[in-house]
């Protein structure tokens, strides 16, 4: 049972380049968030999902996109990568109704 | 938009002692799930108790327990009988009727032989 999969688990971008971030569960959660986590300020939301097809803004969306073509899948893509995006990210997924998110290892990006 | 408090500087615990975390959260829906979420230094979220708003019991997990207060607006994490073990960061989480996923700050804790 493979649960919440990161990847990669860890990436150094130069500033302006583009990459995607991966997150896949094989639980058929209905909801898959992303977040990012930076020191002394929690985790803070980016995007999530309610389904596939679905998409809406978090807290933090400015520089990022995300798609949600199957219920599987949820990638988050960082369009110019900026030193300020240095963070860990983290790809949760929940069951509608249910009590728990699981979480992805997390994923540690720098750019440069 | 939710908000999650938790403001208690870094703390350590003695071995087998308990320790409060507090966590007050501010919100206008009436529907509401609350959440303790512990973060070793490996780095993974690990899930640790539950608590809905309309529960008229505090939610208990093994050595956790979660004080609810709906009218302060606070679930204040209990673990008894720590262990080295519970050395971690621990957030405080709230899930509105949105379900989008609020996390506080975090709390530090060191627990000490």
């Amino acid at each position: 049972n493979a649960g919440v999969t990161q990847t990669p688990k860890f990436q150094v971008l130069k500033t302006g380049q583009s990459m995607t971030l991966q997150c896949a569960q094989d639980m058929n959660h209905e909801y898959m968030s992303w977040y990012r986590q930076d020191p002394g300020m929690g985790l803070r939301l980016i995007h999530y999902s309610v389904g596939a097809g679905i998409t809406d803004q978090g807290e933090v969306p400015n520089g990022y996109n995300v798609s949600r073509s199957t219920t599987e899948d949820f990638p988050l893509r960082l369009l110019s990568a900026a030193p300020s995006q240095t963070s860990v990210y983290f790809c949760a997924s929940r069951q509608q109704g249910a009590t728990e998110a699981f979480f992805g290892q997390g994923t540690r990006l720098t750019v440069v | 938009a939710q908000k999650i408090t938790q403001t208690q500087p870094g703390m350590f615990v003695q071995e087998k002692e308990a320790v409060t975390l507090d966590c007050t959260y501010d919100t206008s829906d009436q529907s509401y799930g609350l959440f303790w979420y512990k973060q070793p230094s490996s780095g993974e979220m690990i899930f640790l108790i539950y608590q809905g708003s309309y529960d008229e019991q505090n939610a208990t997990e093994g050595r956790y327990s979660l004080n609810f207060q709906k009218a302060r607006k606070s679930a204040n994490l209990v673990i008894s009988a720590s262990q080295l073990g519970d050395s971690a960061m621990y957030f405080c989480a709230m899930n509105p009727e949105s379900n989008r996923l609020a996390f506080g700050k975090g709390n530090q804790v060191v627990v000490i032989p």
